[in-house]
């Protein structure tokens, strides 16, 4: 069974720092990319960056590029998001999911999904 | 900024058919796959369909997607109370070298 179990969320000042992790079990995780979505409260989700299964290759949205850093740890079946310069409007539930294929691209679903980690920025 | 607009909300009694709109651009939609994904309040996002109109194994295929051109639709027959839920459309952007999701469609079952 899919497990994906993120932690690190908490209330971190504007300007801050903080790296959320996401713990994976179940499935060979080196094999399949991993994503990281958000959803502000009361709003609708957003996709924030993807890390391809290798780990070779990072995708990031306009509004997180330069301030935040996906990476993964395949030996500890971990992804991570690094997250820097911390904005008001980065409070959110942090999601977790992971991506039906390797590439982490436009032909991935996103099969399975953490119950997600909230970030307040305050 | 989400460039995939859906319809706020959509609403149907049980039994009715219910379908949502996703409408996007050329280098959305047009050029790549539609996902839809069900999130009822409270609860993580589900995949719903992949690939415009594939269904994951426990989906019922009360759920369907369709595309054509620039635009997507997801529709959903024999509505039930348990389909009351928020429903997103995503696509790959080109231009943006990463996903977008749609703005999102509240289904209410009167």
């Amino acid at each position: 069974e899919v497990q994906l179990l993120e932690s690190g969320g908490g209330l971190v000042q504007p300007g801050g720092s903080l790296r959320i992790s996401c713990a994976a079990t179940g499935f060979t995780f080196s094999s399949y990319a991993m994503t990281w979505v958000r959803q502000a409260p009361g709003k609708g989700l957003e996709w924030v960056s993807a890390i391809r299964g290798g780990g070779s290759k990072t995708f990031y949205s306009d509004s997180v590029k330069g301030r935040f850093t996906i990476s993964r740890d395949n030996s500890k079946n971990t992804v991570y998001l690094q997250m820097k310069g911390l904005r008001a409007e980065d409070t959110a539930v942090y999601f977790c999911a992971k991506n039906d294929d390797f590439w982490g691209s436009q032909d991935d679903a996103l099969d399975f999904w953490g119950q997600g980690t909230m970030v307040t920025v305050s | 900024q989400s460039v995939l607009t859906q319809p706020p909300s959509a609403s149907g009694t049980p039994g009715q058919r219910v379908t949502i709109s996703c409408s996007g651009s050329s280098s959305t939609i047009g050029s790549n796959y539609v996902y839809w994904y069900q999130q009822v309040p409270g609860t993580t996002p589900k995949l719903l369909i992949y690939r415009n109109k594939q269904r994951p194994s426990g989906v019922p295929d009360r759920f369907s997607g369709s595309k054509s051109g620039t635009s997507a639709s997801l529709a959903i027959s024999g509505l039930r109370s348990d389909d009351d839920a928020d429903y997103y459309c995503a696509a790959w952007d080109d231009s943006l070298s990463g996903f977008v999701f749609g703005t999102g469609t509240k289904v209410t079952v009167l």
